[in-house]
């Protein structure tokens, strides 16, 4: 059974580009996390996605920011406009859905985002 | 903010028991106790949870003291690979939110 997929695991963009990052859960998990680490700092959240809706973005920046989990295919994490304190390690995390259970998060290898 | 505190950084001897304290005070009746670790920038990995009682699994041991106030993971038998950032993360059971939130953990470096 695959882990948690994330790609790119690194990725290059100037100021005022768009990034786009994919996280593939493991197979039969429903619900998606992404967290931002900052160098030198800890995880933070930023969304909590289960299929084609959003439950949690209190993490989330106001603004350039924006993330879904379609019916079909990986979730996709978008920074538009991107600038250098973007510049961190994005990583993706899945659970299972079992109504009751509070399920472990398993976490993917992360992105590693730089901006020039 | 995270509802823990840890040391900043601990260091043990390979092949012997690594003992990371974690204390949550403030710790609800519905919140269980878990622990990550990072090494060295991957994805974090999950070890362990529990809620009142002490827990063992592969990878560690997790005991809660009676009052729920603190807790100790515990690597018996430490090893290089061992080396990495732990993290103590509070957690509601049911309902509330799913999100973990990390505090600064504990750097663990296993020495040869």
């Amino acid at each position: 059974n695959a882990g948690v997929m994330q790609n790119p695991r690194h990725l290059v963009r100037r100021r005022g580009q768009e990034a786009r990052l994919r996280c593939s859960p493991m197979k039969g998990h429903s619900h998606v996390y992404w967290y931002r680490q900052l160098p030198e700092e800890g995880l933070k959240f930023m969304v909590y996605l289960q299929k084609e809706n959003i439950i949690d973005e209190s993490g989330m920046p106001k603004e350039r920011f924006s993330a879904e989990f379609p019916k079909e295919g990986p979730s996709i994490l978008r920074i538009q406009q991107v600038v250098r304190g973007d510049s961190a390690a994005y990583f993706c995390a899945s659970s299972l859905s079992l109504a009751g259970v509070k399920n472990e998060q398993f976490f993917g290898p992360g992105t590693r985002l730089t901006v020039l | 903010d995270a509802k823990t505190t840890q040391p900043p950084s601990m260091d043990c001897a390979e092949g012997r028991a690594a003992n990371l304290p974690c204390n949550h005070s403030t710790i609800s009746g519905n919140e269980y106790v878990y622990w990550y670790r990072q090494i060295h920038s991957q994805g974090p990995q999950y070890i362990i949870h529990g809620l009142k009682n002490n827990e063992t699994n592969e990878m560690a041991s997790l005991i809660i003291t009676e009052d729920r106030k603190s807790s100790t993971l515990i690597l018996p038998h430490a090893t290089l690979r061992d080396t990495a950032v732990y993290y103590c993360i509070v957690r509601v059971a049911d309902g509330g939110s799913e999100k973990l939130v990390f505090g600064k953990g504990t750097k663990l470096t296993v020495n040869p």
